[in-house]
């Protein structure tokens, strides 16, 4: 079946700009993270939702990141102002059910911020 | 809070030759561990995870790893490495309550020689 999908795959913008990244969770899943990986780093933690709220957003570094899942499916992870230091990969992942600790990743959105 | 150390960035390793890859964690409460495997221009991947039982837990590919409480290690071992084994490998862990977020190491990359 269909993965975990985001787009866009590549997103180059200018330093100030807002900027949209999309993710499309396996069907069904009503676990969804948000991790972001900087050059030579893990993967960290931003957002978390369990249906439609976010249940713990406790990784979002600043109030320019929010992120949205209106309707328990497609989340939309938002950028206002962005900076040089923004610029990363940033990963969703979705999970079947609570206690599946089980997460699928997607291939990623590689945000550049000029 | 967690922590994850993974002490090898690189490791190379002829082909058919055996590989460890090593992790190791704190935290203040019981965790689940995980390695996760991230193939160039891919998504990350599970390969095995840790909850309860056997200390010592298989997963895909023919790669294995063993909890080790009193050294809070979670070594990733693989008898006999093959060119498609090359990638980035990722240690992380989730607090055994909670949403599941997870705590990634900084990764260790796997180079097969022929």
């Amino acid at each position: 079946g269909a993965g975990v999908s985001q787009t866009p795959s590549n997103k180059v913008t200018e330093k100030g700009k807002y900027v949209e990244l999309r993710c499309d969770p396996i069907s069904g899943h009503t676990a969804l993270y948000w991790y972001r990986q900087s050059l030579g780093q893990g993967p960290e933690f931003l957002i978390y939702f369990q249906g439609t709220g976010a249940a713990d957003d406790s990784g979002l570094p600043n109030d320019r990141f929010f992120a949205v899942r209106p309707e328990g499916s497609v989340s939309t992870l938002k950028i206002q102002r962005t900076e040089r230091g923004d610029s990363a990969v940033y990963l969703c992942a979705s999970s079947p059910s609570w206690g599946s600790y089980e997460q699928y990743f997607g291939p990623g959105t590689r945000l550049t911020v000029t | 809070a967690q922590s994850v150390t993974q002490l090898d960035s690189q490791v190379p390793v002829f082909e058919e030759a055996p590989v460890e890859l090593r992790c190791n964690y704190s935290s203040s409460v019981s965790v689940y561990l995980f390695w996760y495997v991230q193939y160039p221009n891919q998504g990350l991947q599970l390969l095995l995870k840790y909850l309860s039982g056997s200390t010592l837990v298989k997963g895909i590919n023919g790669f294995e790893a063993e909890f080790n409480k009193s050294q809070t290690s979670f070594h990733l071992r693989k008898p006999s490495v093959h060119i498609s084994d090359t990638a980035e490998y990722f240690c992380a862990v989730t607090k055994n309550f909670g949403n599941e977020k997870l705590t990634f190491g900084t990764g260790t990359r796997l180079t097969i020689i022929p």
